[in-house]
């Protein structure tokens, strides 16, 4: 089945500093990806899209200069945290579509995020 | 996306059958009913979807009503396994959209 890799799993970082997480569509190509945040006890809520290519689209509320997304091949997608605070610690969790499958009814398929405490 | 409802929590003998319900009765025709689970610190996992009819994999069983407003996911044989947030997610068929998430049912299957 498709595979999704995130790395890294966890990350500890101090405050002020920034992080670059990965996401890897292993077995199939994808021109869009989607990045989640999950804080504990709530469900996941949609950060922003990723483009192949082009400019992500972000949500209401999200800031994109501080959340970087860069969707630079159609098998890899990243999100660098820039200067990361103690509220941006959570739980960060990509998704892919294979783009090889007809439109509309594919699953996404997620990775398996990764837990970011900021200190 | 449709909204869903779904119960907050169901408890399930392991080796039952686990019978998960979910309302979406705003649900519109070219809209997929879609399931997802996560256990525990890690990222959903795409479980089974479908449209109109009854739809079954190596997972589950997905039953939805004739009018659509409604579905139940079924696990057959719960294991310890299978404790996890349930996801029931409307998602429209044509384009490449995300998916929204709900709370979800948090099951917890007991030996």
């Amino acid at each position: 089945g498709a595979v999704v890799s995130q790395h890294p799993s966890r990350v500890i970082c101090k405050s002020g500093t920034s992080v670059k997480i990965e996401c890897r569509s292993l077995d199939f190509q994808a021109t869009t990806m989607f990045w989640y945040r999950q804080f504990p006890k709530q469900s996941l809520m949609l950060m922003a899209t990723s483009n192949e290519g082009s400019k992500a689209t972000y949500e209401q509320g999200v800031e994109k200069d501080k959340f970087l997304i860069n969707h630079a091949s159609l098998t890899l997608s990243t999100l660098t945290v820039t200067s990361a605070h103690p509220e941006d610690s959570s739980f960060y969790i990509c998704s892919a579509r294979d783009s090889g499958q007809g439109a509309g009814n594919s699953p996404l398929h997620f990775g398996n995020g990764t837990r970011l405490t900021v200190t | 996306d449709a909204k869903t409802t779904q119960p907050p929590s169901m408890d399930c003998a392991e080796g039952r059958a686990a019978n998960l319900p979910c309302n979406h009765s705003t649900i519109s025709g070219n809209e997929y009913v879609y399931w997802y689970r996560q256990i525990h610190s890690q990222g959903p996992q795409y479980i089974i979807h479908g449209l109109k009819n009854n739809e079954t994999n190596e997972m589950a069983s997905l039953i939805i009503t004739e009018d659509r407003k409604s579905s139940t996911l079924i696990l057959p044989h719960a294991t310890l396994r299978d404790t996890a947030v349930y996801y029931c997610i409307v998602r429209p068929h044509s384009g490449y959209s995300t998916l929204t998430f709900g709370k979800g049912t948090m099951l917890l299957v007991s030996p």
